[in-house]
C-alpha cells in the first residue's frame, strides 16, 4: 500500500545546483501539493496542483518550479539552490468525497530532507 | 486570510497525564478543522477531523471539538503515553476551496 512515495529522501546540493523531486501517488488524487516544513514555522505551501496539467503557486514559490504531466505525479524543481532553501520538503494529496469536492484531508509521504551548502 | 494559531511548544508531560493544546483559527468560509500528528522521521498523519460546527472529531483517545463561538479546536487526551509523543499541527480547510493551511506545530513528549 504505497499511497504517496517522494524520491529522493536525502539530498545536499551545492549552492547554485539544480535538482528535481518527484512525487507519485497511486490512490487517484485529483490535488497534489508541495510543502516546506522549517522549525517553528510549520509547513508553507509551495505549489499545487488541481488536476493533471494544472499547476499553482501556494505561499511561497519563489525559486521553485512544478509540472504535473501525469495525474499520479508532482514534480518540484529548483533550477538554483540556494541554502534559504534548505528544508524538508513533502508532498500529499487530497481526494474529492462523493460531493466532488475537495475532501481537505491530506495524505503525505514521507518528507525529502535537502541541504543547501 | 485564513490562519490556524496553536499553542507553542514542547509541551512536556509524564505518562498518564492530560493533554490539552489549543487551536485557534480565522476563516472567511466554513471550514473542516483537522488535527494531524507527525512522528520522528515521517510524515503527517490525520489524527482526527470535524466538518461543522459542534463536531467532535475523535481517534486514538485523542478528541476535540470545532467551537464555532469560539472559534477554536483544542485538542486533548486523558491520559498520554510515551508512545504519543510527536508534533501535533491544527490545520483547516475551507469548504470548496484548494488549500489547508497549517498552525506552527506543538511537539509534545511524553516522559516515563
Amino acid at each position: 500500500n504505497a499511497g504517496v512515495t517522494q524520491t529522493p529522501k536525502f539530498r545536499v546540493l551545492k549552492t547554485g545546483q539544480s535538482m528535481t523531486l518527484l512525487c507519485a501517488q497511486d490512490m487517484n488524487h485529483e490535488y497534489m501539493y508541495w510543502y516546506r516544513q522549517d522549525p517553528g514555522m510549520g509547513l508553507r505551501l509551495i505549489h499545487y496542483s488541481v488536476g493533471e496539467g494544472t499547476t499553482a503557486k501556494g505561499e511561497v514559490p519563489d525559486g521553485y518550479n512544478v509540472s504535473r504531466l501525469k495525474k499520479q505525479n508532482f514534480l518540484l524543481g529548483l533550477e538554483s539552490a540556494a541554502p534559504s532553501q534548505t528544508s524538508v520538503y513533502f508532498c500529499a494529496s487530497s481526494s474529492t468525497g462523493t460531493s466532488g469536492r475537495r475532501t481537505g484531508e491530506l495524505f503525505f509521504g514521507e518528507g525529502s530532507r535537502l541541504t543547501v551548502l | 486570510g485564513d490562519s490556524v494559531t496553536q499553542m507553542e511548544g514542547p509541551v512536556t508531560l509524564s505518562e498518564e497525564a492530560f493533554l490539552t493544546i489549543n487551536c485557534t483559527y480565522t476563516a472567511t468560509g466554513y471550514p473542516s478543522l483537522f488535527w494531524y500528528v507527525q512522528y520522528p522521521g515521517e510524515g503527517l498523519q490525520l489524527l482526527l477531523k470535524a466538518t461543522k460546527a459542534d463536531d467532535k472529531g475523535s481517534n486514538k483517545g485523542f478528541e476535540a471539538t470545532y467551537r464555532k463561538e469560539t472559534t477554536s479546536f483544542h485538542l486533548e487526551k486523558g491520559s498520554v503515553q510515551v508512545s504519543d509523543s510527536a508534533v501535533y499541527f491544527c490545520a483547516l480547510s475551507v469548504t470548496g476551496g484548494f488549500k489547508t493551511i497549517f498552525g506552527a506545530g506543538t511537539r509534545l513528549f511524553v516522559k516515563a
